[in-house]
């Protein structure tokens, strides 16, 4: 089955850019999407297809993806940005998602 | 304004069955799909299952395959989960979410509040 590898924690400064990496073979061909998940709230689509913002997500949140990594990454880090976030890509063979195992975004 | 609420925290033994309910507001219910998604205390996002709320076809994630049912009212807009034979590692809070994209490249641009099922003797 296809692995989605994520770093279990990254921690950053207010103000400065976070990057946040979701590791698979060959990923660079897939659609990713990412999600945030606030303690004691459902998770809320950031990011979808690599690099598209759903209307309300600010411009702070961007994603790309190439080869064996995709990445999301939030500018001008806020403290209402600590959160866990995941990767997801479709399988198509399976007809199922797959998800990262999660990364926790620590504010300091 | 798309929303999915999701019915109350429920608390079950082991061996019982606990059926999940997501209540669809805002959109066509048929036209997109439904995927139901767990998380265990500490754990990851794992999927569990989804449904083709259009002509009923599910897809079960082989761990809880025999043990899980999604299922539809069309009627009431509501999505339906439930798991049988539950374990004290089915412990976990569960969420319905609706697929968006293309077949084959789902996401999910809306989720329910989540429902924390507990399994304990």
């Amino acid at each position: 089955s296809y692995v989605l590898t994520q770093p279990p924690s990254v921690s950053v400064a207010p103000g400065q850019t976070a990057r946040i990496t979701c590791g698979a073979n060959n990923i660079g061909s897939k659609s990713v999407h990412w999600y945030q998940r606030r303690p004691g709230q459902a998770p809320v689509l950031v990011v979808y297809g690599d690099s598209d913002r759903p209307s309300g997500i600010p411009e702070r949140f961007s994603g790309s993806n190439s080869v064996n990594t995709a990445t999301l990454t939030i500018s001008r880090v806020e403290a209402g940005d600590e959160a866990d976030y995941f990767c997801q890509v479709w399988d198509g063979s399976g007809d199922h998602p797959v998800f990262g195992g999660g990364t926790k975004l620590t504010v300091l | 304004q798309v929303q999915l609420v999701q019915s109350g925290a429920e608390v079950k033994k082991p061996g019982a069955s606990v059926k999940v309910s997501c209540k669809a507001f805002g959109y066509t219910f048929q036209t997109f799909g439904i995927t139901w998604v767990r998380q265990a205390p500490g754990q990851g996002l794992e999927w569990m299952g989804w449904i083709n709320t259009h002509n009923i076809n599910t897809n079960y994630a082989q761990k809880v395959e025999g043990r899980v049912t999604l299922t539809t009212d069309p009627s009431t807009s509501t999505a339906y989960m439930e798991l049988r034979n539950l374990r004290s590692d089915d412990t976990a809070v569960y969420y319905c979410a609706r697929n968006q994209g293309d077949y084959g490249d789902y996401y999910f641009d809306s989720w329910g509040q989540g429902t924390l099922v507990t399994v304990s003797s």
